[in-house]
């Protein structure tokens, strides 16, 4: 059974400062996928990082993928209050169709 | 850019009716939708899979009599909750996949269902 875990479920950081957060996955699967979700919405597709090695950036974050490690990181830098949100990372069951399993998510506040 | 839609966002039922939520892929076609329920402060939970003309495929723990899915065609799935109880209060999401390279999933903006 693929388990997701992140880390950390909750961060509160100050708006300019950098932070990790850290997506850890147990079975093998090549694509790995980065949501946010504000407070009673849906989610908001990130990134879609397909293969090892994948690194894509938009704006004040960057996400990348390890495979062999099973690891995937979204980097923030320089947080701004917009950030607020929670983050899920989700990853791909391996069969057809893309199911997914979603991480616990990660609730990121940014402090002014 | 694609997007998706779902009818209602909210209802409120009494316990033991049924409710059916539409999910609608706007601009493309979806070789398959999913159906996801999002318990407060919790994180998605995967349903089913739904194909455009098949069974839906109902994930481990998920009654498939409970919570019936017709995908009639490539732009619309539907979720029917029968004899709805308070337990099925829940925000529900569906996603679309277009089947391309991108793997991208386009999710509906939910429907939050209160089971009074």
């Amino acid at each position: 059974e693929l388990k997701v875990e992140q880390n950390p479920l909750f961060l509160s950081m100050q708006e300019g400062k950098n932070y990790t957060i850290y997506c850890n996955y147990s079975t093998t699967s090549d694509r790995l996928y980065w949501y946010r979700q504000d407070p009673g919405k849906s989610l908001e597709s990130l990134f879609v990082l397909l293969s090892n090695g994948a690194v894509k950036q938009e704006g004040r974050l960057m996400a990348s993928l390890d495979t062999k490690a099973r690891l995937s990181t979204l980097h923030i830098t320089a947080a701004v209050h917009d950030l607020s949100a929670t983050y899920f990372c989700a990853v791909d069951k391996g069969t057809s169709g893309s199911r997914l399993t979603f991480g616990e998510g990660t609730q990121l506040t940014v402090n002014p | 850019g694609a997007v998706v839609s779902q009818h209602p966002s909210w209802v409120i039922c009494k316990s033991g009716t049924s409710v059916k939520i539409e999910c609608r892929s706007l601009d493309f076609q979806a070789t398959t939708m999913f159906w996801y329920r999002q318990f407060p402060k919790q994180s998605l939970m995967l349903m089913a899979t739904s194909n455009e003309g098949s069974k839906a495929t109902y994930e481990q723990g998920v009654e498939k009599d409970k919570f019936l899915i017709n995908h009639a065609s490539l732009t619309l799935s539907t979720l029917t909750v029968t004899s709805a109880h308070p337990e099925d209060s829940s925000f529900y999401i569906c996603s679309a996949f277009t089947g391309d390279l991108s793997y991208e999933q386009y999710f509906g903006p939910g429907t939050r269902l209160t089971v009074t």
